[in-house]
């Protein structure tokens, strides 16, 4: 069965701090990889997809980046944190484009 | 750029009554629609999707109604119980690129 790895899942940063977050996906091959932020009470941003290996769209210009270095592996980068980075870091996948989308836990991400 | 607009943001209904989130959408060739449940400090999960050439779709008491010529979209929920106390979000998927709406907070009154 597949399932989606995402950590860590809480993280407190202080500004201008680097950031890493990794997305792993098990049980299935060339995945729709995708990485979103919600705001406290808010809704789903998405920030970058991927539908293959070196394959990035951004959605959002900001700080952050994102890399896809395998196929079944999603990273969101940013070299110098920003208070308003903070928030719910959610990474997804899907198997085509008109399937289920499965999310992982999430990461916590507070910039102080 | 591709938009999904979602009203209301909250909702409040008494136990065993029904509750409707409607969405709609910009971008014209969006062809799947589902929608998702979170509940707090958990990535959201699919409870029903629909796609561009069906109008309807109901599975228990949750049923989806599209309305590709208007882009819209709406979630119905009947005979609501407590446990369906969350935070529903829509979602419209063009190529693999999936935008969701600003969600609903949906709260059931005992």
């Amino acid at each position: 069965s597949q399932t989606i790895h995402q950590w860590p899942a809480t993280l407190v940063q202080p500004v201008g701090s680097p950031l890493s977050l990794e997305c792993t996906v098990e049980g299935t091959s060339n995945p729709n990889l995708y990485w979103y932020r919600q705001a406290a009470g808010r809704g789903l941003q998405l920030l970058f997809y991927s539908v293959g290996i070196g394959q990035i769209s951004s959605e959002v210009p900001q700080n952050l980046s994102a890399s896809r270095p395998q196929d079944r592996q999603f990273i969101l980068s940013s070299k110098k944190l920003l208070l308003s980075d903070s928030g719910f870091y959610l990474c997804a996948w899907s198997v085509d484009s008109v399937g289920e989308a499965f999310f992982g836990q999430g990461t916590r991400l507070t910039v102080v | 750029g591709e938009n999904v607009e979602q009203h209301p943001s909250t909702l409040s209904v008494q136990e065993g009554d029904s509750a409707v989130i409607k969405c709609t959408y910009s971008d014209s060739a969006s062809n799947y629609f589902p929608w998702y449940k979170q509940e707090l400090g958990k990535g959201p999960q699919l409870i029903i999707d629909i796609r561009s050439n069906v109008g309807e779709k109901k599975d228990q008491r949750i049923a989806v109604t599209l309305n590709k010529t208007a882009k819209h979209f709406s979630l119905h929920i009947t005979e609501t119980q407590p446990e369906d106390s969350a935070v529903y979000f829509c979602a419209a998927v063009s190529a693999s690129k999936i935008i969701f709406g600003s969600g609903t907070r949906l709260s059931i009154r005992p």
